[in-house]
């Protein structure tokens, strides 16, 4: 069975610009949920969707939003870019949501100048 | 209250010693508690978590410890082996339609060998 994959795995971006990563969960997967992984802040969750809905959302700004297709493949995108959200943007999926075991991609780098 | 603290920051162990890690929480309503392991390059890989129903879990050498009343939990590593050298984060998330986790800010293990 293939496991998580995310795209792109490196990305640099320049203040202002807009970024959209994308992941695509383990078949019969319906959960996707993502995650920002900084040395100083550690893993930090940004939110959830299980069948096409957001169902769960941490503490980030409206600038980080996404979405989920029918197929279960999830998109984020981060609008205005921020220095600090260079990062690794790692998303996970599981069968129904984030209490069983989550299963992540290899994440992607996003570097902001 | 969302916090869940994590130490030591790192750790380095004999082969064959024991490795512990300990977590704390401060969320009462937190009913789920995995531990993630992290190589280099990769995204985390769940190995093992724990309700609060039971006070100990053990899989392999791998084995959870939990305290409700003193709202602690922790891995030990029994028998630790070079290729455990990685970071280690616990976590703990709630159920139901608050279903978030919140990550503690990892373990940095090196088994010297």
């Amino acid at each position: 069975k293939a496991g998580v994959t995310q795209t792109p795995r490196y990305l640099i971006k320049t203040r202002g610009q807009q970024v959209t990563l994308s992941c695509s969960p383990i078949s019969g997967h319906r959960s996707v949920s993502w995650y920002q992984q900084t040395p100083g802040q550690g893993l930090q969750f940004l939110f959830e969707y299980f069948s096409e809905t957001q169902r769960n959302k941490g503490n980030f700004p409206g600038r980080f939003s996404g979405r989920q297709f029918s197929n279960s493949r999830s998109e984020m995108n981060v609008s205005t870019l921020e220095l600090g959200d260079s990062a690794l943007y790692l998303c996970a999926s599981s069968k129904q949501g984030i209490q069983e075991t989550q299963y992540f991609g290899p994440g992607t780098r996003l570097l902001v100048l | 209250q969302q916090q869940v603290k994590q130490s030591p920051q790192s750790l380095i162990v004999q082969k064959g010693g024991i490795s512990i890690i300990n977590c704390a929480y401060e969320n009462t309503a937190f009913d789920y508690f995995p531990w993630y392991q992290q190589f280099p390059g990769k995204g985390p890989a769940l190995l093992i978590a724990i309700r609060p129903d039971v006070s100990e879990k053990k899989e392999g050498r791998f084995t959870i410890s939990f305290n409700k009343s003193a709202k602690q939990f922790s891995l030990h590593i029994m028998d630790s082996q070079p290729g455990d050298s990685a970071t280690y984060f616990c976590a703990a998330s709630k159920g139901n339609r608050d279903d978030k986790i919140i990550f503690g800010k990892g373990t940095r293990l090196h088994i010297l060998p």
